[in-house]
C-alpha cells in the first residue's frame, strides 16, 4: 500500500525558512512524479511544484509564486521528499500535501501545516 | 495558466437525489493526439486530505462507488453523483493537467438538504 506521511510544518515569522519532509512507503520516490499541493486556510488547492521520476529526467518544476523561494529534493536512501522553503511570506501559511502522479494526484498525505505569522 | 472554474459554489441536495457540479476550463485540455481530456476529480471531506475520484475525465479511482460519473470534453465537464449519500458530504475539486502549471477549479461543497 502506498503511504505518504508529511511533516516539519510549524510557525515561522517572515522571512524565515522551514524544510518540509514527505516519507513514501510502498513506492520508491525515484521512481514516481513527486508533487507539493498547498491549501491556506479555508481556501482550495494550490500546486507548488514538482520532481519527475528518475527515468524521466528527474526535472524540478515550481508553481510562480514559489519558484526561487522553494527546493523540491528527494533522498532515495530514506525514500523522503523534501520542500525547502525560503524567504517565507505570511501569504505561504497552508496545510501542505505531498502526492503522487504526473498529471492526477493521489494518493495524497496528510498534510503539514505551516503559519507564516509576525 | 489554464484557469478552472467550478458552478454551483455549493448545493444542497436530498439523500438518494442527483447531485451535479459544472467545471470549466479556460482553454480545451483536450489532446487531439490521444483524444483525451486532461482533467480529474477530487473529492474533499472536512479535515482530509483529497482524495482521487476520477481521471482522464470519466476514469474512476480503484475504489470510487459507480454513483459517481464524469463526462465533457473540450472546456466543459461535470462530475455527477447519481444517488447521494451522506458520506459523500464534502468539497468537490476539478483539475486539468493538460499544461503546467496544473491548476484546480474553486471548488464546489455538497450538503445534505
Amino acid at each position: 500500500e502506498i503511504q505518504l506521511v508529511a511533516s516539519g510544518g510549524g510557525l515561522v515569522k517572515p522571512g524565515e525558512s522551514l524544510r518540509l519532509s514527505c516519507v513514501a512507503s510502498g513506492f520508491t520516490v525515484t521512481n514516481a512524479w513527486e508533487n507539493w499541493v498547498r491549501q491556506a486556510p479555508g481556501k482550495g488547492l494550490e500546486w507548488v511544484g514538482r520532481i519527475k521520476s528518475k527515468t524521466d529526467g528527474g526535472a524540478i518544476d515550481y508553481a510562480a509564486p514559489v519558484k526561487g523561494r522553494f527546493t523540491i529534493s528527494r533522498d532515495e536512501s530514506k525514500n523522503t521528499l523534501y520542500l525547502q522553503m525560503n524567504s517565507l511570506k505570511v501569504e505561504d501559511t497552508a496545510v501542505y500535501y505531498c502526492s503522487n502522479g504526473w498529471g492526477w494526484f493521489g494518493p495524497w498525505g496528510q498534510g503539514t501545516l505551516v503559519t507564516v505569522s509576525p | 495558466d489554464i484557469v478552472m472554474t467550478q458552478s454551483p459554489d455549493s448545493l444542497a441536495v436530498s439523500l438518494g437525489e442527483r447531485a451535479t457540479i459544472s467545471c470549466k476550463s479556460s482553454q480545451s485540455v483536450l489532446y487531439a493526439s490521444n483524444n483525451k481530456n486532461f482533467l480529474a476529480w477530487y473529492q474533499q471531506r472536512p479535515g482530509q486530505p483529497p482524495k482521487l475520484l476520477m481521471y482522464w475525465t470519466s476514469t474512476r479511482e480503484s475504489g470510487v462507488p459507480d454513483r459517481f460519473s464524469g463526462s465533457g470534453s473540450g472546456t466543459d465537464f461535470t462530475l455527477t453523483i447519481s444517488s447521494l449519500q451522506a458520506e459523500d458530504v464534502a468539497i468537490y475539486y476539478c483539475q486539468q493537467y493538460y499544461s503546467t502549471p496544473p491548476t484546480f477549479g474553486p471548488g464546489t461543497k455538497v450538503e445534505i438538504k
